[in-house]
C-alpha cells in the first residue's frame, strides 16, 4: 500500500535553528501539499506543487519559510529561522491526477521550537 | 472568510449511541468537491468519503452516512452505533475548480466512551 513519507517524525529545536522537513510523495503523483495543523488555526494550506512547480505559496510566511521540490520523489520545507509560534504538525499530502481526487496525507512531522 | 464551518467543536457519546457531524460551506463555484477525512489519536489524515456537487444522493457505507443537501449548503456526517474506535477528530473540506486545494474546517472530536 503505497504511502507519502514524511522525516523526522518528530523535531525539537531552539529558537534561531534551521529545521528542515522532507517529503516523499506516492510515485507517480504529481501534485504535492504542505499543511501545517495546529489547535489554534487547524488545517492551513502552506503551499503546494504541481509537477515540480509552485503553484501557490501565499499560505506561507514568505520571509522564513521556503518549499521546494528538487525532483519528483522529494518535497522540502524549510523553516529559518525558526520561532515558537512554529510549533506544529507539519502534514504533506500527494494527489495524482485532477483536483478533486482525494488526498494522500503522510503522517506528519511534529515540530516544536523552543 | 472560512469557507467550510463544523459548528460542533467536541462531541461525547456512549458507546451504541449514533451521532452526527455538522458540516456547512460555502462557495460560489457551481462545481466543487466536498470530502470527510479522519484523524484517529494516531494522528495520521484517512481520507472517508467524497462528493461532487451534481450528485445529491446520500451515501452509506457500513455505519458511516452521509447527507448532502446543496439547499443548505450542508454535508453532514452520520455514526450509527458508535465505537470506541470511532474517537478521532473528523474534518470536512471542500475543494472548488478554482483552487486546488482543499480547505478543512476546524475539525470536531468525537470521543465514543464505553
Amino acid at each position: 500500500d503505497a504511502r507519502v513519507t514524511q522525516t523526522p517524525r518528530h523535531k525539537v529545536t531552539e529558537m534561531g535553528q534551521e529545521v528542515t522537513m522532507r517529503c516523499q510523495p506516492i510515485l507517480g503523483h504529481n501534485t504535492v501539499f504542505w499543511y501545517r495543523q495546529t489547535m489554534m488555526q487547524g488545517l492551513e494550506l502552506l503551499a503546494y506543487f504541481r509537477n515540480r512547480a509552485p503553484l501557490d505559496d501565499s499560505g506561507m510566511p514568505k520571509d522564513r519559510f521556503s518549499a521546494e521540490m528538487p525532483d519528483a520523489t522529494l518535497a522540502t520545507l524549510k523553516i529559518q529561522p525558526s520561532e515558537p509560534r512554529d510549533s506544529a504538525v507539519y502534514f504533506c499530502a500527494s494527489v495524482r491526477g485532477e483536483w478533486n481526487s482525494p488526498l494522500h496525507f503522510g503522517n506528519g512531522t511534529r515540530l516544536t521550537v523552543t | 472568510a472560512q469557507k467550510v464551518t463544523q459548528a460542533q467543536t467536541e462531541i461525547s457519546v456512549v458507546e451504541k449511541e449514533d451521532v452526527t457531524l455538522d458540516c456547512v460551506y460555502e462557495t460560489r463555484d457551481t462545481t466543487y468537491y466536498l470530502f470527510w477525512y479522519k484523524q484517529p489519536p494516531s494522528g495520521e489524515l484517512v481520507f472517508l468519503i467524497r462528493r461532487n456537487s451534481f450528485d445529491e444522493q446520500n451515501e452509506i457505507s457500513g455505519r458511516y452516512s452521509w447527507n448532502f443537501q446543496k439547499s443548505t449548503s450542508s454535508f453532514n456526517f452520520t455514526i450509527t452505533a458508535s465505537q470506541v474506535v470511532d474517537s478521532a477528530v473528523y474534518f470536512c473540506a471542500l475543494s472548488e475548480a478554482a483552487g486546488y486545494a482543499l480547505n478543512f474546517g476546524k475539525g470536531t472530536s468525537l470521543l465514543v466512551t464505553p
